[in-house]
């Protein structure tokens, strides 16, 4: 079974410059996640979808993070513009269906930003 | 509020020694509480739930609802377990992480 792909691995850009992000989930997972997790902390939840619906997005910061999922399968995630504080791994997960009822979240291998 | 609180970044014992990961939470529903695992240069990973009530690894965590409390527990800990561990909880259908703390198992 093919985990969840995440491009680019690795960006580095400057403040002020806009960056995008892409995630594939695992075929099948209604439910798809992107966590930020900064260097010392734990993940942090910006965004959930439930197909192509928002089911969660209090904690994005959305005068400059924008993430879609049209179709229900992939998804993006882009920060304009980005500000030194944006550095970190950005994770996509994907589950069948939340977190609940003991379904798995499988994670991607994060894409790393570094805003200079 | 839904918090999940790991007192302790940093861990070391020494092989075949008892370890405790430490995880408290905050929820006023019924939570799910959850541990994942992310091994050197590897994604994180599921490695225990508390619903399963199973051992993995040789790990196991009980669900405290008094002390509200998931602590990760192993009696001899190997060298092999040297990872980051974070504990995190399930509330409203989305998924909340602890900060983390770091295991090593020295020789």
């Amino acid at each position: 079974e093919a985990g969840v792909a995440q491009s680019p691995r690795y960006k580095i850009i400057e403040k002020r410059q806009s960056v995008a992000f892409w995630c594939n989930p695992i075929s099948g997972h209604a439910t798809l996640y992107w966590y930020q997790q900064i260097l010392g902390q734990g993940p942090k939840l910006l965004i959930q979808f439930q197909n192509n619906g928002v089911v969660d997005d209090s904690q994005l910061p959305k005068d400059r993070f924008s993430a879609e999922r049209l179709k229900g399968v992939d998804s993006t995630l882009k920060i304009q513009p980005a500000k030194l504080e944006d550095s970190a791994v950005y994770l996509c997960a994907s589950s069948l269906s939340g977190g609940r009822g003991g379904n798995t979240i499988y994670f991607g291998e994060g894409s790393w930003l570094t805003v200079v | 509020a839904q918090r999940v609180t790991q007192p302790e970044k940093l861990l070391s014992v020494f092989k075949g020694a008892p370890v405790e990961l430490k995880c408290n939470y905050s929820y006023s529903g019924s939570p799910e509480l959850f541990w994942y695992v992310q091994y050197s240069r590897q994604r994180l990973q599921l490695l225990l739930r508390h619903i399963s009530r199973e051992s993995i690894k040789g790990f196991t965590a009980d669900l405290n609802k008094g002390e509200t409390s998931f602590h990760l527990k192993k009696p001899f800990a190997q060298e092999e377990d040297s990872a980051m561990y974070y504990c995190a909880l399930s509330g409203n259908n989305d998924m909340r992480f602890g900060a983390g703390t770091r295991l090593t198992v020295k020789p």
